[in-house]
């Protein structure tokens, strides 16, 4: 059981928009930064968000991120199916003094 | 470039110890926090200690705290993590991170199987 809470599974066709939530606490998500990561099959994690919204070099600006209280959100816009992959968020959780991680969503592009 | 690379890991069974290695190369170690971070065959992603720049303020995962022990040796550029008392539910494949913005760097990591 995770500590942040992600859907397991979102889909949606090439080049429309779909939305990934990762909730979680004012102890978490509501009152630390958060990050979001792309994990192709057999490959490391890849950082596309960090603080909430940010995007880092690099990364297309089909990417979004946001937050509000303590939900975030990761956009993707213009789906392409090299953007069939796992996505987990990660926030620091004050009260545990650890990173708790969502339990991931697997996207599909139809 | 930046890179990171894990070594160390291996079969051993329960109970047993086994200390993983996160090589640095392309920047100075000294100047970055360092996350290990896990993942089951087949599951998710998560979190398990992170190594502070002065070593004093690291901070583990609950289901490894007392058991993983994080160090670093800045001359030789390397984060260690020192596991003990392995469980069947250590199993995994360990990966370092480079805390920046986010997690920007990742090694492609090395699997540790406890299995008797």
């Amino acid at each position: 059981q995770s500590v942040l809470t992600q859907p397991p599974s979102v889909s949606a066709a090439p080049g429309q928009k779909v939305t990934i939530s990762c909730s979680g606490s004012s102890s978490n998500i509501g009152n630390n930064d958060v990050s979001w990561y792309q994990q192709l099959p057999g490959t490391a994690p890849k950082l596309l968000i960090y603080d909430d919204n940010k995007r880092p070099s690099g990364i297309p600006d089909r990417f979004s991120g946001s937050k509000s209280g303590t939900s975030a959100t990761l956009a993707i816009t213009g789906l392409q199916t090299g953007d069939e992959a796992d996505y987990y968020c990660i926030a620091w959780d004050t009260s545990l003094t650890a990173g708790v991680f969502g339990g991931g969503t697997k996207l599909t592009v139809l | 470039q930046v890179q990171l690379v894990e070594s160390g890991g291996g079969v051993v069974q329960p109970g047993r110890s086994l200390r993983l290695s996160c090589a640095a190369s392309g920047f100075t170690l000294s100047n970055y926090i360092i996350h290990w971070v896990r993942q089951a065959p087949g599951e998710g992603l998560e979190w398990v200690a992170v190594s502070s720049i002065d070593g004093r303020t690291d901070h583990y995962a609950e289901s490894v705290k007392g058991r993983f022990t994080v160090s670093r040796d800045n001359s030789k550029n390397t984060v260690y993590l020192q596991m003990d008392s392995l469980r069947i539910d250590d199993t995994a494949f360990y990966h370092c991170a480079r805390q920046l913005q986010g997690l920007d760097h990742w090694g492609r990591g090395t699997l540790v199987t406890v299995s008797s």
